[in-house]
């Protein structure tokens, strides 16, 4: 099955700086790479995702890029702000499957002023 | 929409007891998932189903059932809970279970907080 990497686990950047966060997968044949954000108490929720068939999405100040032959993704978060602060996900969707996500272990963002 | 529902909130369990998590999505979506999730390791699988009348096993099954009511609800069922079982359990749910074309999002419930003594 898919395994999915995520690092690091937790990254704590000043107000304003850019945050990255890294995952990379096993199973080359997966085509579909969502990032979730969860705050404190709450269920996660999708923020951005990517298929295999682009390399780059944006979405204001959050993007993701993907590179298939060293199977990694990123996503990148400029200009971050205090409601930025939360855990973050990676997954990684299987092919040939009912949308089952294989998810990372998580990154804990904190910005600070 | 309320979107994705799940009861109880919280719940504190004595080893051996039993107890079904609940579930309900009200955005018609075909596929159902039961996670949980226990620091640093992220969000596992334990069951999810494709669509109404079909439920497989996910990365971490083992004391666990599910039963997928219709295609509104999905449950999760403990059956003699044991403290490895304390983690917060997640339901979710997408759009579409096979082929493509549609979006794989999944919506996630608030969480039900599981302790087992």
């Amino acid at each position: 099955g898919e395994n999915v990497e995520q690092h690091p686990s937790t990254l704590s950047v000043q107000e304003g700086d850019s945050a990255v966060i890294k995952c990379t997968y096993s199973d080359s044949a997966s085509n579909y790479f969502p990032w979730y954000k969860q705050e404190l108490g709450k269920g996660p929720q999708l923020i951005i995702d990517i298929r295999s068939n682009v390399g780059e999405k944006k979405d204001q100040r959050i993007a993701v890029t993907l590179n298939k032959t060293a199977k990694h993704f990123s996503l990148h978060i400029t200009e971050t702000q205090p409601e930025d602060s939360a855990v973050y996900f990676c997954a990684a969707r299987e092919t040939g499957t009912a949308s089952k996500l294989t998810f990372g272990t998580g990154t804990r963002l904190q910005v600070t002023l | 929409n309320a979107g994705v529902t799940q009861t109880p909130k919280f719940q504190v369990l004595k080893t051996g007891q039993s107890m079904t998590l609940q579930c309900a999505q009200d955005m018609n979506h075909n596929s159902m998932y039961w996670y949980r999730q226990d620091p640093g390791m992220g969000l596992r699988l334990i069951y999810y189903s494709a669509s109404e009348g079909t439920t497989d096993k996910g990365e971490v099954p083992n004391g666990y059932n599910v039963s997928r009511l219709n295609k509104r609800e999905f449950s999760l069922r403990l059956e003699s809970a044991a403290p490895s079982q304390t983690s917060v359990y997640f339901c979710a749910s997408s759009a579409r279970g096979t082929s493509g074309g549609a979006t794989y999002e999944q919506y996630f419930g608030p969480g039900t907080r599981l302790t087992v003594t």
